[in-house]
Parts: structure tokens; C-alpha cells; sequence
């Protein structure tokens, strides 16, 4: 089992570029979850999907979409990147979803810089 | 106030030491808590969670709750170096619907020393 993937590893993107982040997982897990990190900031939830079909927002979702594209995949969508964007971004599942979610896989994440 | 508070350290104990990490958070109706473990440069791994006052122990590690007082702490017993990490609280509130509201602190810098 690979776990959670995401890919690239690793972007550079000029400011008003677009891209799409995709992230896959094979624990056949219900819920998945996109999060950004900055130094001081910590982990920012961005969008979630309690499951296959529903997407909400989270803390800080603005300039970014997100889609659950089946069980597996939940990508996330940068439509006109920004300087402001630049972050560790993780993606995250788990089985269940709310207070019970007790635990969250996290995939190795993407580092991503906007100039 | 912010909605989850966490000293950002750096926390320095000795090897074999115990280590205590705190978290406070301001929303009274927050229904489950958890720490997770990040090394530098990797991505955060679940370490304990708890959703009743009172402490839960798995090994080393002990979770405290304490929802009157609003917060919650994480007790390393024997610390070992490769304990050392940043130590991150989240907290989950969910009221139904699309009222979820899950917060993660800054986390704590814990390094351990030999």
C-alpha cells in the first residue's frame, strides 16, 4: 500500500499560472482533506470531502477549487497563482469523517513557490 | 484570541526526561483533540487523540483533557532523541452539516538531547 500520494513533489510557478495538485490513496478511505503550510502559520485546512461527491470549504479557501474525482482522488485546483500562495500543501485522508476522524493520513506533500 | 495556542518553543529536555506540551483553545464546544508528530520536512503522523476528560495513555505518551479549563497536553515519558520534533494540537468541532471546523495549533518545537 502506497498510502497517500500526491504529486509533483516539488513546483515553481510564475503568478498567474494555473495548476492542478492531484493526490490518490488506496486505504479505501471516505474523507480527504487539503491543507497548506506556512512558517508560524501551521497546518490551515483549505477544502475537505466528507465523501465521494460533497466538497466543503475550510479555513482559508479562497483562489483555490477543489474535486473529489472518485473515491481515490481529490485534486486541488490553483486557477491564477499567487506570490501569497507559496506553502506546503498537504493532502490527507481518513476513514471516517468528523469527531470520529481520528486519524488522518497525510501524503508527503507538494512545495510549491509562486514568483 | 486565537483558537488554538500552543508555545512555540523551542522545549529542551534531557534524554530520559519527561517532556510536557500544552494546548489551549477558545471554542467551548470542541468534541475531539489529537496530537500529531512532524519531523523536519516531513508530514505530520497522529500521535494520541482523546475526546473524554481525564488521561489516556498509549506507552510513553499520555493525552490529558481537561474541556472546563480548555486544554489539553501531551506527556512523553523517557524522552528519546528521535522524540525530537515539532508536536502539533488539532482540535475538532462538528455541528453538522457543513459546520466542521477543524484547527490545528503552530505547533511545539521539542528537541530532546542526548
Amino acid at each position: 500500500n502506497a498510502g497517500v500520494t500526491q504529486t509533483p513533489k516539488f513546483q515553481v510557478l510564475k503568478t498567474g499560472q494555473s495548476m492542478t495538485l492531484q493526490c490518490a490513496q488506496d486505504m479505501n478511505h471516505n474523507s480527504m482533506y487539503w491543507y497548506r503550510q506556512d512558517p508560524g502559520m501551521g497546518l490551515r485546512l483549505i477544502y475537505y470531502s466528507a465523501s465521494e461527491g460533497t466538497t466543503d470549504k475550510g479555513e482559508v479557501p479562497n483562489g483555490y477549487n477543489v474535486s473529489r474525482l472518485n473515491k481515490r482522488e481529490f485534486s486541488l485546483r490553483l486557477e491564477s497563482a499567487a506570490p501569497s500562495q507559496t506553502s506546503v500543501y498537504f493532502c490527507a485522508s481518513s476513514e471516517a469523517f468528523g469527531v470520529t476522524a481520528y486519524e488522518q493520513y497525510f501524503g508527503p506533500g507538494t512545495r510549491l513557490t509562486v514568483t | 484570541q486565537k483558537e488554538v495556542e500552543q508555545n512555540s518553543g523551542p522545549l529542551s529536555v534531557p534524554e530520559g526526561a519527561i517532556a510536557s506540551l500544552n494546548c489551549t483553545y477558545s471554542d467551548r464546544g470542541s468534541q475531539s483533540f489529537f496530537w500529531y508528530r512532524q519531523y523536519s520536512g516531513k508530514s505530520p503522523e497522529l500521535i494520541m487523540f482523546i475526546y473524554s476528560n481525564g488521561d489516556k495513555e498509549d506507552g510513553r505518551f499520555t493525552a490529558q483533557l481537561n474541556k472546563a479549563s480548555q486544554y489539553v497536553s501531551l506527556l512523553i515519558r523517557d524522552s528519546q532523541p528521535s522524540d525530537s520534533a515539532t508536536y502539533l494540537c488539532a482540535v475538532i468541532r462538528d455541528s453538522g452539516g457543513s459546520n466542521y471546523k477543524l484547527t490545528f495549533g503552530k505547533g511545539t518545537l521539542l528537541t530532546v538531547n542526548p
